[in-house]
C-alpha cells in the first residue's frame, strides 16, 4: 500500500540553525500539506501546496518557514533559524484531489535545544 | 478554529459498536464531514468521510443526519487496537483546502 514517508524520523538541532524536514508524498498525488503537534496540543495546520505553489496557509507559516518541491517527487518544509518553540512532531500530507482523503506520514520530531 | 463539537472522551467495550458524536450546526452546503484518528503521536489515520449520505468503508459507517447537523461514526466491533483520539472535521472542497484539527475524542477501548 502506498504511504507518505518522512525523514528522518527525529532530529535534534542547535536554536537558530536551519533544519530541513524531507517528505515523500504518494507519487499521483497533487496536494501537499505540512502540519505540526505540539508535546500533549492538537495537531495545527501550517501549509497547503498545488500547482508548485502555496495554497493556504496558517499564521503559524511566518517568513521563517518556508517549503519547496524540488525535484517532483520530495516535499521539503526549512525552518531557516529554529527557536525552542518549533519543537515538535512535524507531519507531511497529501492527497490526490481536493476533496479526497489525505495520507499523514509517521512524522519527524523536531527537538530544539 | 475547528467548526465541530465532540465529547472530550468516550468510554467502550471490547467486542461492542463505539459510536463517536460529532456537531457540526454551521456546515455549508458543499463541506464534507471528515472522520480521523490518531494513535498515540502517530500521524493522524484517515478514517471515512462523506457529503450528505450514510457511508462504509472496511473500517468504520459514517450516518449524517438529513439536516447534515450532525454526524455518528461507527466502529461496529471496538478492539483495543482502536484505543485513539477521533477527529470530526468539516472541509469545503476547493483546492489545497486544510483538514483544521481539533482536539477531537479520546476513545478508551477496554477488555
Amino acid at each position: 500500500e502506498p504511504e507518505v514517508t518522512q525523514t528522518p524520523s527525529h532530529q535534534v538541532t542547535q536554536m537558530g540553525q536551519e533544519v530541513i524536514l524531507r517528505c515523500v508524498p504518494i507519487s499521483n498525488h497533487l496536494y501537499f500539506y505540512w502540519y505540526r503537534q505540539i508535546l500533549g496540543q492538537k495537531v495545527e495546520f501550517l501549509v497547503s501546496f498545488y500547482n508548485n505553489e502555496i495554497s493556504e496557509k496558517s499564521e503559524i507559516f511566518d517568513d521563517q518557514f518556508s517549503v519547496e518541491r524540488p525535484d517532483g517527487s520530495n516535499f521539503t518544509l526549512k525552518i531557516r533559524s529554529t527557536k525552542l518553540e518549533d519543537s515538535a512532531m512535524y507531519f507531511c500530507a497529501s492527497s490526490e484531489r481536493a476533496i479526497t482523503e489525505a495520507f499523514f506520514g509517521q512524522g519527524t520530531r523536531l527537538t530544539v535545544v | 478554529d475547528a467548526k465541530t463539537t465532540q465529547p472530550t472522551s468516550m468510554d467502550c467495550a471490547e467486542g461492542r459498536a463505539a459510536n463517536l458524536p460529532c456537531n457540526h450546526s454551521t456546515i455549508s452546503g458543499n463541506e464534507y464531514v471528515y472522520w480521523y484518528r490518531q494513535i498515540h503521536s502517530q500521524g493522524p489515520q484517515y478514517i471515512i468521510h462523506g457529503l450528505k449520505n450514510n457511508e462504509t468503508n472496511e473500517m468504520a459507517s459514517l450516518i449524517i443526519t438529513e439536516d447534515r447537523k450532525s454526524s455518528t461514526l461507527i466502529l461496529p466491533h471496538a478492539t483495543l487496537r482502536d484505543t485513539a483520539v477521533y477527529y470530526c472535521i468539516v472541509r469545503p472542497p476547493q483546492a489545497g483546502t486544510a483538514l483544521i484539527f481539533g482536539k477531537g475524542t479520546t476513545l478508551s477501548v477496554s477488555s
